[in-house]
């Protein structure tokens, strides 16, 4: 089987830096996902992770440690847009739409 | 470009009826989609996935005779709850990958939200 662990909520402060945590127990391993979803809408891929290391895109970041199962978002120069739900996921196989998605983590960024 | 479109966005039905959903993609060919189910504040849940041509996979707990999934086309999958009771009140999303992207990237609808009463 597989699962996934992540912080129910954070909160931050606008200009903050935000990491978010997501660790996972898989069967087999194709990558780590995250997903923005802000409330009442669908969610939006932000980045994925295969390799080990640091993947950036703008203002948003995402690690991985296969080794330690372990992976992380990383929000800089948090705005109030921010505020949203942010899931980990990972594909069951070479198809992303086949995913097992964490809880999510319900970010809220305060002025 | 991927852009997956839902139809229709919300919907309020009566006990017992039925609801179809549609799930379209609009610039490119899905050979494969998948529907999520959504509760509040909760995360997604993969329900099924759609194949082009042949019959949808189920995930273990899903009832494939209350979720009908028919996949009649490469840019069209159709969810239809049948006999739909206030449990089956939900968000419902459907994804879909394309090609090269198939391996990291799902585009998912904007959901509809089935109510029940």
């Amino acid at each position: 089987g597989q699962s996934l662990e992540q912080p129910s909520e954070v909160t931050a402060v606008e200009g903050a830096i935000v990491q978010i945590n997501c660790t996972y127990q898989t069967s087999g391993f194709y990558g780590l996902s995250w997903y923005q979803q802000h409330d009442g809408g669908a969610p939006t891929f932000l980045s994925y992770n295969a390799l080990d290391g640091l993947e950036e895109t703008g203002r948003f970041s995402s690690f991985l440690s296969r080794s330690d199962s372990y992976g992380y978002l990383l929000l800089q120069e948090l705005q109030m847009k921010d505020s949203a739900s942010y899931f980990c996921a990972v594909p069951f196989n070479t198809n992303a739409g086949k995913s097992t998605f964490g809880d999510g983590t319900t970010l809220t960024v305060k002025p | 470009g991927a852009v997956v479109s839902q139809h229709p966005s919300w919907v309020i039905c009566k006990s017992g009826t039925s609801v179809k959903i549609e799930c379209r993609s609009l610039d490119f060919q899905a050979t494969t989609m998948f529907w999520y189910r959504q509760f509040p504040k909760q995360s997604l849940m993969l329900m099924a996935t759609s194949n082009e041509g042949s019959k949808a996979t189920y995930e273990q707990g899903v009832e494939k005779d209350k979720f009908l999934i028919n996949h009649a086309s490469l840019t069209l999958s159709t969810l239809t709850v049948t006999s739909a009771h206030p449990e089956d009140s939900s968000f419902y999303i459907c994804s879909a990958t394309s090609g090269e992207r198939a391996y990291n990237e799902q585009f998912f609808g904007p959901g509809t939200r089935l109510t029940v009463l």
